[in-house]
């Protein structure tokens, strides 16, 4: 049973514009919350996190919403470039004890067209 | 930027071939990962380390194994590759900071393995 889902899994937006890609989650104990990038061929890179204490945090044209009623989270880019491509993960972590572990969502490919 | 190495980072073999995937962090983080990740498909976790001599298997079954025998490395064995194999292998590590410690992992950039 996937505890993180990405239901989109593409997304196409025109440069200059918003994308906004949702990941849902079930786990109530999750706590904190992370979107990683994925160009193809290489490893995932961190992009931008959020703390289930916020529910919103800002790092230049990224921004993450968390709603923890509705147990849904989005990144927003604005605005788009084409350098932006790319397949990106929810992720959402949980202190088990000694350590975190991240469970990680199927991704969403993005396509920003020039 | 995170300093983290695997080699190779595409390999193809046969069928029977015993093959080592390598790790390799500057870091000194204490906490080492394997993930499987197939395209569309969410990274599964298939190994973990905590420490030095401390390995455990992930949420999905492996028929790989993993070593840990000095804190930068990492390497991931498969005894005898079979086409079932075929997936890109990603290691990460990652920093215990306390109460501040969020998961963040940072990754390798992949090995992409086929066995055909």
């Amino acid at each position: 049973d996937q505890q993180v889902k990405q239901n989109s899994p593409s997304l196409s937006v025109q440069e200059g514009r918003i994308s906004i890609l949702n990941c849902d989650y079930t786990n109530s104990m999750f706590d904190y919350f992370l979107w990683y990038k994925k160009y193809p061929a290489e490893g995932p890179t961190f992009l931008i996190s959020i703390s289930s204490i916020k529910d919103k945090n800002e790092d230049g044209r990224f921004t993450v919403f968390l709603n923890k009623s509705a147990k849904h989270l989005s990144l927003h880019i604005v605005p788009s470039q084409p350098g932006d491509s790319a397949v990106y993960f929810c992720a959402a972590s949980v202190n088990s004890g000694s350590a975190r572990q991240l469970t990680f969502g199927s991704g969403t490919q993005l396509t920003v067209l020039p | 930027e995170a300093d983290i190495y695997q080699t190779p980072r595409y390999l193809v073999i046969g069928t029977g071939k015993k093959i080592t995937l390598e790790c390799s962090q500057t870091m000194g983080h204490d906490k080492m990962y394997w993930y499987q990740q197939d395209p569309g498909m969410e990274l599964h976790l298939i190994h973990y380390s905590y420490g030095v001599n401390s390995t455990e298997k992930g949420d999905l079954s492996s028929e790989s194994t993993v070593s840990r025998i000095r804190t930068e490395h990492f390497p991931l064995t498969l005894e005898s590759a079979r086409p079932s194999h075929t997936s890109q292998y990603l290691c990460a590590s990652s920093e215990s900071k306390g109460a501040r410690y969020t998961g963040e992992l940072f990754f390798g950039e992949g090995s992409r393995l086929t066995v055909l």
